[in-house]
């Protein structure tokens, strides 16, 4: 089955800095990627996700890169802003069922 | 009911009692899933179903059961709670296909306390 994993578990930058986060994932044939966001006290909410037919996708101030060979993939976001404190997943669709298996995520903080 | 609910918001079980967390979702997606979240990190697969009929372990399966009677509901039951299943409990729906996933919705979770 997937295993995937998630570096760092803890990320502080300055307001205005990029963030990055990145994962890698265990099951070649997995084919979606997707990132969520948890704020304290609620259910993690998508934020972004790549398919495995593409190598980067972008949404204004983030981005998800992806590259298969070396199975890892990561979140980067730019001009960070306080709302942006949160919790940050990463995850991978398990190929032996329409399963999702999840990283151990990252608790990110924005310094003002 | 718009999204997916879960219910009890929170609750205090004795190590023993049987427990069910209700989950129910209105979008009509055919799969459902619980996870349990730990410490605040790591959102941990229970059990899922891809589709009403059926259900599929995850990670840490032990001590919980499912069913999926229709395509709604998908109950999860610790049919005898001991401390260590302590945790927030979520429940997510998403439309799947044989090789393909859409995004999950969760629930707002279900914060379990066994004494």
């Amino acid at each position: 089955g997937e295993n995937v994993e998630q570096h760092p578990s803890t990320l502080s930058v300055q307001e205005g800095d990029s963030a990055v986060i990145k994962c890698t994932y265990s099951d070649s044939a997995s084919n979606y990627f997707p990132w969520y966001k948890q704020e304290l006290g609620k259910g993690p909410q998508l934020i972004i996700d790549i398919r495995s037919n593409v190598g980067e996708k972008k949404d204004q101030r983030i981005a998800v890169t992806l590259n298969k060979t070396a199975k890892h993939f990561s979140l980067h976001i730019t001009e960070t802003q306080p709302e942006d404190s949160a919790v940050y997943f990463c995850a991978a669709r398990d190929s032996s069922a329409s399963k999702i298996i999840f990283g151990s995520g990252t608790r990110l903080s924005i310094r003002p | 009911i718009a999204g997916i609910t879960q219910a009890p918001t929170s609750q205090i079980l004795a190590a023993g009692r049987r427990m069910t967390l209700r989950c129910t979702q209105d979008m009509r997606h055919n799969a459902m899933y619980w996870y349990r979240q730990d410490l605040g990190l790591g959102l941990r697969l229970i059990h899922y179903s891809n589709t009403a009929g059926t259900t599929g372990k995850g990670e840490v399966p032990d001590g919980y059961s499912v069913s999926r009677a229709n395509t709604d509901d998908f109950p999860l039951t610790l049919a005898s709670a001991v401390p260590s299943q302590t945790s927030v409990y979520f429940c997510a729906s998403s439309v799947v296909g044989t090789s393909w996933v859409n995004e999950q919705f969760f629930g707002p979770g279900t914060r379990l306390t066994v004494l």
